[in-house]
């Protein structure tokens, strides 16, 4: 079964830098891309960006486009995404997803989510 | 890119239906047939429920569905069941190659 498990929660000073992995299992993790999705304590979903797994090519989000990288490891299925300049509002749960590997258009198996807290 | 617009809140009695709409612009949802809907439950991953407007993803009950009309794509949940609440999320792709979320619908079960 398609299964995506996430590492556990971080806490970062603001300024800092923090790192998420995603260990894919149950698919052809080449075959797809992985999306990363944020979510603020008590709001919604905001998008981070897109990756394929496949070629690598990746879109990011205009609030995080240049403090964020999204990378895979096609030999251990794992998607990494590294976030730097931490600031507070950064602080929320970040989701892995599978994503369509074209165009990341939408997501069908989600990870458990990362609790990634940025407080002085 | 702006977030997609949703109501806040949506309620229905059991049995009933209800309809979340979700507004977006001729960049996003309606240029594109990529808009997707997502149910979450408090504390849990969201859950995929419609893709590219009108598919439902294997073991998603029929009675969700999804339709577009201009910059406004909509989803209906008939014969509403305890278990349907939650929030609600549309998101579509857009012109810039990203993706753009709505910013929620409650619904409740009356």
């Amino acid at each position: 079964q398609v299964q995506l498990v996430q590492s556990g929660p971080e806490v970062r000073k603001p300024g800092a830098s923090v790192k998420v992995s995603c260990k894919a299992s149950g698919y052809s993790f080449s075959s797809h891309g992985v999306t990363w999705v944020r979510q603020a304590p008590g709001q919604g979903l905001e998008w981070v960006g897109w990756i394929n797994a496949y070629n690598g090519k990746r879109n990011y989000g205009q609030k995080v486009q240049g403090r964020v990288t999204l990378t895979t490891d096609t030999t251990t299925t794992t998607a990494h995404m590294e976030l730097r300049s931490l600031k507070s509002d950064d602080t929320g749960i970040y989701y892995c997803a599978r994503g369509d590997m074209v165009r990341g258009i939408f997501e069908d198996f989600w990870g458990q989510g990362t609790l990634v807290t940025v407080s002085a | 890119q702006s977030a997609l617009t949703q109501p806040a809140s949506v309620s229905g009695s059991p049995g009933q239906s209800i309809t979340i709409s979700c507004t977006g612009t001729s960049s996003d949802v309606g240029t594109y047939n990529y808009v997707s809907w997502y149910q979450q439950h408090p504390g849990k991953a969201p859950q995929l429920m419609i893709y590219e407007v009108t598919n439902r993803p294997s073991g998603v009950s029929n009675r969700f569905s999804g339709s577009k009309s201009g910059n406004t794509a909509s989803l209906t949940i008939s014969g509403l069941q305890p278990e349907d609440e939650g929030d609600y999320y549309c998101s579509s792709y857009t012109s810039t190659d990203t993706r753009v979320f709505g910013g929620g619908t409650k619904v409740t079960v009356l």
